[in-house]
């Protein structure tokens, strides 16, 4: 069973509203990534952190997500104005600092925005 | 750039035939591959992964084996059951976990 723990599981929105999902990384693990999975199963990289810095993220996110990883508190992934576009499966995952270490995903939020 | 192909889209077998789905990657570098397994309504899981001394990873039946001279990472299973319907990614590692498309595996009793 999944320990990367992701609420809510669902999450409806109107267009232009703020949309914000969290992420709680299995215990002892450093690094946590977000991905966002379309309607065609396809995964798309968003956003990583290592603790509480920013390791890498594409431009949608710089632009048009907020996303932080603080010590002591959950991860978190908003996005600033939704659009009908975003409607996807939002997935965390974590991992210890090692490139060939596997990632622990979380079961999603699924987002939609009306 | 960097990337992971998966070329097909949907599989559909028979019950106890054997599974062959396939994987290429393009990498500046020599990248650890990873095979995960969505099962509908579930949380991706890693199936299994390369090993840095070339040996075969195995699990639940299925293996795959790393070829760097062609760049692939194709995943194998002699005899495919009914419980092993679900999505298949193979990912490649280099900085962040990159995922090909994606193979839906739907097995037929």
């Amino acid at each position: 069973n999944s320990k990367v723990i992701q609420t809510p599981r669902y999450l409806v929105k109107g267009q232009g509203q703020k949309a914000k999902m969290r992420c709680i990384p299995e215990k002892g693990h450093p690094v946590v990534f977000w991905y966002q999975q379309n309607k065609n199963n396809e995964f798309k990289f968003l956003i990583n952190f290592q603790n509480q810095e920013v390791l890498q993220q594409i431009d949608m996110t710089e632009k048009r997500f907020s996303a932080e990883c603080p010590s002591n508190s959950p991860c978190s992934l908003e996005i600033q104005s939704s659009e009908a576009g975003d409607s996807a499966l939002y997935l965390c995952a974590s991992s210890l600092p090692v490139s060939n270490e596997r990632l622990f995903f979380g079961h999603g939020t699924k987002l939609s925005v009306l | 750039g960097d990337s992971v192909t998966q070329t097909e889209g949907l599989v559909t077998l028979t019950e106890g035939l054997p599974v062959m789905l396939n994987c290429t990657y393009q990498s500046t570098y020599s990248p650890f591959l990873f095979w995960y397994v969505q099962h509908l309504n579930e949380a991706p899981k890693l199936l299994l992964k390369s090993f840095t001394d070339n040996k075969r990873p195995e699990h639940q039946g299925f293996h795959a084996t790393l070829h760097k001279s062609s760049s692939s990472f194709h995943l194998q299973k002699s005899s495919a059951q009914l419980s092993d319907s679900a999505l298949y990614y193979c990912a490649s590692y280099q900085g962040k976990l990159i995922f090909g498309q994606g193979t839906k595996l739907s097995i037929k009793p």
